[in-house]
């Protein structure tokens, strides 16, 4: 099955500056990872995704690369804010599909 | 915007009772699903519904848990005889195929605290 690690499992950062949390995966048959935000007793909300078909996303702030030879996909966060605060997962898919693999999750720390 | 509802948001059950929790989905999706994470942990999948039966499952989704759509709204998640270890956040979720990401529309969750 799929195996999803990420790092780091903590990050604080100073407002403005830039966020980077990586991830690697194992199945190389996956084709595409998404990012989930999570604030605290929230559901997780889907942020961004990347297909794997391309190598980079951009939505505004946010931006997720994906290297599928290394098997490893990162999220961006620029121009960081305090309500960019919160608890982000990657995930990858296996199977058919069906079966969403999450990454540990990293509690991200805006600090104004 | 169209939401995946839950109910009920908090449940306490003793030790070995059953619980159903109740999740509607978005109404026009077909794919359904459940997740669950233990307080402080990551989201953990349990089980994937297509067509009416169920297409993946975990290593965690064992002979204790079982998923219903009982009619044309509703999808359920039975735990027959609960353990203390089942306490966590229950997510459903739901997409309108295979193109979306899985579970990329999530219901607010039921807390399940077993005692």
């Amino acid at each position: 099955g799929e195996n999803v690690e990420q790092h780091p499992s903590t990050l604080s950062v100073q407002e403005g500056d830039s966020a980077v949390i990586k991830c690697t995966y194992s199945d190389s048959a996956s084709n595409y990872f998404p990012w989930y935000k999570q604030e605290l007793g929230k559901r997780p909300q889907l942020i961004i995704d990347i297909r794997s078909n391309v190598g980079e996303k951009k939505d505004q702030r946010i931006a997720v690369t994906l290297n599928k030879t290394a098997k490893h996909f990162s999220l961006h966060i620029t121009e960081t804010q305090p309500e960019d605060s919160a608890v982000y997962f990657c995930a990858a898919p296996s199977g058919g599909y069906q079966k969403v693999t999450f990454g540990t999750g990293t509690k991200l720390q805006v600090i104004p | 915007e169209p939401e995946v509802t839950q109910t009920p948001s908090h449940q306490v059950t003793q030790m070995g009772q059953e619980v159903i929790l109740r999740c509607v989905p978005i109404s026009n999706h077909l794919y359904f699903y459940w997740y669950r994470q233990i307080l402080g942990q990551k989201v953990e999948f349990l089980v994937s519904f297509y067509n009416n039966e169920i297409s993946e499952k975990s290593e965690i989704f064992d002979d204790q848990f079982s998923v219903e759509r009982p009619d044309g709204s509703n999808f359920t998640l039975k735990i027959r005889s609960t353990k203390l270890e089942d306490s966590a956040m229950y997510f459903c979720a739901s997409s309108e195929d295979t193109g979306r990401p899985p579970g990329a529309f999530f219901g607010q969750g039921t807390r399940l605290t077993v005692v």
